[in-house]
């Protein structure tokens, strides 16, 4: 069964700090990993995805197949990078969600 | 630029009442999903939909049941409302046309639900 995993439930760090959100999963087939984000009071809307190697507000994920692991990263943190950051993998139409990361950075 | 509309920001109801989730699209989406979403536990699907009149059980369908009647609704239904059913739930869609790795999923605002 597909399952993936955010170990961090709660993040912290200062504005300027590099940070990193783990992500880890499990799924015997190619997995399409995702990162979801969501600001207070807006509504949860795509990051990135894994299979455009993009940077999208400064922040970056790679996908280790090796490590089972798609953690996403930003050299230095901003305080509107504050939010709740969820994981995703892709089988079909439907997307399993990590538990995700309260990101909090502070000024 | 999809729309995913949910009907009630915030509901409150009592133990034992149906209560009604609906949410719309405007993107003439096949794809419908209801997820719940609980602190520590993520986002977590209870059903979805793949066309008009289809449905199929997500992670936790158990107390919930769905219809979709229509393309653009698809509606959450909690049976008998129980307090453990206490959670914000979130409707999403999702399209054949565009190539769903690049956009996966799109989100309502979410309906936060209190049954007391």
């Amino acid at each position: 069964a597909q399952r993936v995993t955010q170990p961090e439930k709660l993040l912290s760090v200062f504005k300027g700090a590099p940070v990193e959100l783990k992500c880890n999963y499990s799924y015997s087939g190619s997995p399409e990993l995702f990162w979801y984000v969501q600001y207070s009071r807006q509504r949860l809307q795509l990051l990135l995805r894994h299979i455009s190697r993009e940077s999208i507000k400064g922040f970056t994920a790679d996908l280790n197949k090796g490590e089972t692991s798609f953690h996403l990263k930003k050299p230095f943190a901003q305080e509107e990078d504050s939010a709740m950051y969820y994981c995703a993998l892709k089988r079909g139409s439907r997307l399993t969600f990590g538990e995700g990361t309260q990101l909090t950075v502070n000024p | 630029d999809v729309k995913v509309t949910q009907s009630s920001r915030y509901l409150v109801k009592r133990t034992g009442e149906k209560v009604f989730l609906e949410c719309v699209q405007d993107m003439d989406h096949e794809n419908m999903f209801w997820y719940r979403q609980d602190p520590g536990l993520g986002l977590r699907l209870i059903y979805f939909s793949y066309d008009v009149k289809m449905k199929e059980k997500g992670d936790i369908p158990e107390g919930y049941s769905v219809s979709r009647e229509k393309k653009e609704r698809f509606s959450l239904i909690l049976e008998s409302a129980s307090t453990n059913q206490t959670s914000m739930y979130l409707c999403a869609s999702s399209g054949l046309r565009e190539r769903s790795i690049n956009q996966p999923q799109h989100f309502g605002d979410g309906t936060r639900l209190s049954i007391l």
